[in-house]
């Protein structure tokens, strides 16, 4: 199986701050990564795929860049209601897997 | 609209089995696969398997392999996911979800069902 490590666990932001995770493959994957948005209660939410492509309504402060090994999301100015956990995901093989997650709270 | 609506939560005692439900509409059921996520309490999001209702072609995670089973009745649109004989380990939310890209598994997922909270306890 392919392990995604994401880093940080948790992350304590203000509004308007420039906000970057981490996600990391244990082999090369391409492009094929996904970022999700998850609050409390909710179903995830696709935010990228294939790394860098932004899914239709997600607002633009949010982008994905890399490809290999390395992926990051940013979140370039964090607004009240990005505040949530965030998860990767490979889907280059089965199985497909997540990394573990990383919560952005409120500093 | 393409919808994924799960069926509802379920409180059952070890050793108990269980067959929870993911009813596709809005899309041609037929033609996606149709995915497995758990999310145990205050943790990750782990792929369980998925399904291809079109022929039943079905792929777990080594992890779930013989622990759960993944299946489709393409009649009526629906994909379950059931246990022979439940653990207190398996109490998790479940979420069925359907990968963005018409016939393919590895494809991100979007959209997701409600979940549907299962608790087992004695």
């Amino acid at each position: 199986d392919i392990q995604m490590t994401q880093s940080p666990s948790t992350l304590s932001a203000s509004v308007g701050d420039r906000v970057t995770i981490t996600c990391r493959a244990s082999q090369s994957i391409s492009r094929w990564l996904a970022w999700y948005q998850q609050k409390p209660g909710k179903a995830p939410k696709l935010l990228i795929y294939k790394a860098s492509s932004l899914e239709s309504g997600v607002p633009s402060r949010f982008s994905g860049s890399g490809s290999g090994t390395e992926f990051t999301l940013t979140i370039s100015s964090l607004q009240p209601d990005d505040f949530a956990n965030y998860h990767c995901q490979q889907y280059n093989s089965y199985p497909v897997t997540f990394g573990q997650g990383t919560k952005v709270e409120i500093k | 609209e393409v919808q994924l609506v799960q069926s509802g939560a379920e409180v059952k005692k070890p050793g108990e089995s269980l067959k929870i439900s993911c009813k596709g509409s809005g899309y041609s059921f037929t033609s996606y696969w149709i995915g497995w996520v758990r999310q145990m309490p205050g943790k990750g999001l782990e792929w369980m398997g998925i399904i291809y209702p079109g022929d039943s072609d079905t792929r777990y995670s080594p992890s779930f392999q013989g622990q759960v089973t993944i299946s489709a009745d393409k009649s009526i649109s629906t994909a379950y996911l059931q246990w022979s004989s439940l653990k207190a380990s398996d109490t998790a939310m479940y979420y069925c979800a359907r990968p963005r890209s018409l016939g393919t598994g590895t494809s991100p997922f979007d959209p997701w069902g409600q979940g549907t909270l299962v608790t087992v306890s004695s």
